[in-house]
């Protein structure tokens, strides 16, 4: 057990309409990652919170792509406008000690 | 950005054999995990190893930080260990807010 749930674990949803994913750790860790990972590549990093502030999302992949996590605690991601282009799997992870330990994900399919 | 290259991308083994696998890296890191990212897609965490070796049971770890390399040892594979296993690592410049930069990773199978 990495210590991180994420919800829903599957998504399928038609082009043009909008997906939330939730990612909550068991215990409120300081650091919490969004990463995204299509067929045959590994993860890529996409935005980073230290407590409720988003440090780095520069890498979300288009104005489209937006991560917030309000009270420090739970984090979510919402794609807007979704294309055929979004469907991968979005992992979140949270840094304790020195590594990170990650979600189980949850994997999108835009039709 | 930091580059990852892992090798082989893909390896074939038998029950019971040992292998090798690579992780190059472009520049210094304060952190570099190894995972096993199993069919249902799960990143499951091997080793901590940013440099030295470490050994888990059949698993073992060693980065040479000064040569920008990490290696990870499987003996004895069973087909539980078959999957995709990554490495990744985080820059020293970035403190955390570079995340994670992972390689292609190697897709092991290991047959019975």
């Amino acid at each position: 057990d990495t210590g991180v749930s994420q919800d829903p674990r599957h998504k399928i949803t038609k082009r043009g309409q909008n997906v939330t994913f939730r990612c909550d750790p068991i215990s409120e860790h300081n650091r919490l990652y969004w990463y995204r990972q299509t067929l045959g590549q590994g993860p890529e990093f996409l935005t980073y919170f230290q407590n409720e502030a988003q440090l780095e999302k520069s890498r979300l992949l288009s104005d489209r792509f937006s991560a917030e996590r309000p009270k420090g605690s739970f984090s979510t991601l919402e794609i807007q406008r979704t294309e055929q282009g979004d469907s991968a799997m979005y992992l979140c992870a949270t840094h304790r000690g020195y590594e990170q330990y990650f979600g189980p994900g949850t994997r999108l399919t835009v039709t | 950005g930091i580059q990852v290259e892992q090798s082989p991308p893909d390896l074939i083994l038998q029950e019971g054999a040992n292998s090798t696998l690579r992780c190059n890296f472009s520049d210094s890191v304060n952190n570099l995990q190894w995972f096993h990212q199993n069919p249902w897609g799960q990143l499951i965490n091997l080793f901590y190893i940013p440099s030295g070796t470490k050994q888990n049971g059949r698993l073992s770890a060693t980065t040479v930080a000064t040569e920008r390399y990490s290696l990870l040892y499987i003996s004895s594979s069973q087909t539980t260990d078959s999957g995709v296993y990554f490495c990744a690592v985080e820059p020293s410049w970035g403190g955390g807010a570079d995340g994670l930069t992972f390689g292609k990773g190697t897709h092991l199978i290991i047959q019975p």
